[in-house]
């Protein structure tokens, strides 16, 4: 059981480059979370999914599409990196919906540096 | 990564103390809040979590605190160790924003041996 995991661990692009940042989850979870993490920041939702096929905008989601075509996958991509997008982005998954006390649990990170 | 965390508060405790770590929060509509713990190069990881229901929760070696009457959190941890060294997030889940987590911005431990 793996967890919460992600794909790349580093990244970095030149403005105006795309990419793709993977986030997989092995227990079975319904909502699934893009988080990007800034100094002095604490973690800001970008985008969030309640479940395979459907995704929803968070508090920061200029910039940034994702996909849930998988219910273990969530899918975060930036079409036309800006340097304000570099940051550490963080995916997490949780087993019901919010409303429950199911708590978020989170992957390991991904480094996006964009020059 | 060890970008996050300039800027940020710190707590410095001597290995063996016990450290208090606040955090305040500003929607009287939040419900659930729970606290977690983010080592370097790592993400954050669940540590305590409370209901508005309740003023106290207890697990192993931490506990948590909820004062709704000045929307203060608090997690203490007993017998500090090394290995408690870590960026400490709370955060609230707030009824009136779809039940999303709204993070603070966090707190430094430092553990001197």
């Amino acid at each position: 059981n793996a967890g919460v995991t992600q794909t790349p661990k580093f990244r970095v692009l030149k403005t105006g480059q795309s990419m793709t940042l993977l986030c997989a989850q092995d227990m079975n979870h319904e909502y699934m979370y893009w988080y990007r993490q800034d100094p002095g920041m604490g973690l800001r939702l970008i985008h969030y999914s309640v479940g395979e096929g459907t995704t929803a905008k968070g508090e920061v989601p200029d910039g940034y599409n994702v996909s849930r075509l998988k219910k273990q996958n969530f899918l975060l991509g930036l079409e036309s990196a800006a340097p304000s997008q570099t940051s550490v982005y963080f995916c997490a998954s949780s087993l019901r919906t919010p409303r429950s006390t199911d708590t978020q649990y989170f992957g390991p990170g991904t480094r996006l540096t964009v020059l | 990564g060890e970008s996050v965390g300039l800027h940020l508060p710190t707590l410095s405790v001597q290995e063996g103390d016990n450290s208090i770590i606040n955090c305040a929060y500003s929607n009287s509509a939040s419900d659930y809040f729970i606290w977690y713990k983010q080592e370097s190069g790592k993400g954050p990881q669940f540590i305590i979590d409370i209901r508005s229901n309740m003023d106290k929760r207890q697990g192993q070696r931490v506990t948590v605190l909820l004062n709704k009457t000045v929307k203060h959190l608090s997690l203490q941890i007993a017998a500090t160790q090394p290995g408690d060294s870590a960026v400490y997030f709370c955060a609230e889940r707030r009824m009136d924003s779809s039940y999303k987590l709204i993070f603070g911005s966090g707190t430094r431990l430092l553990v001197r041996p």
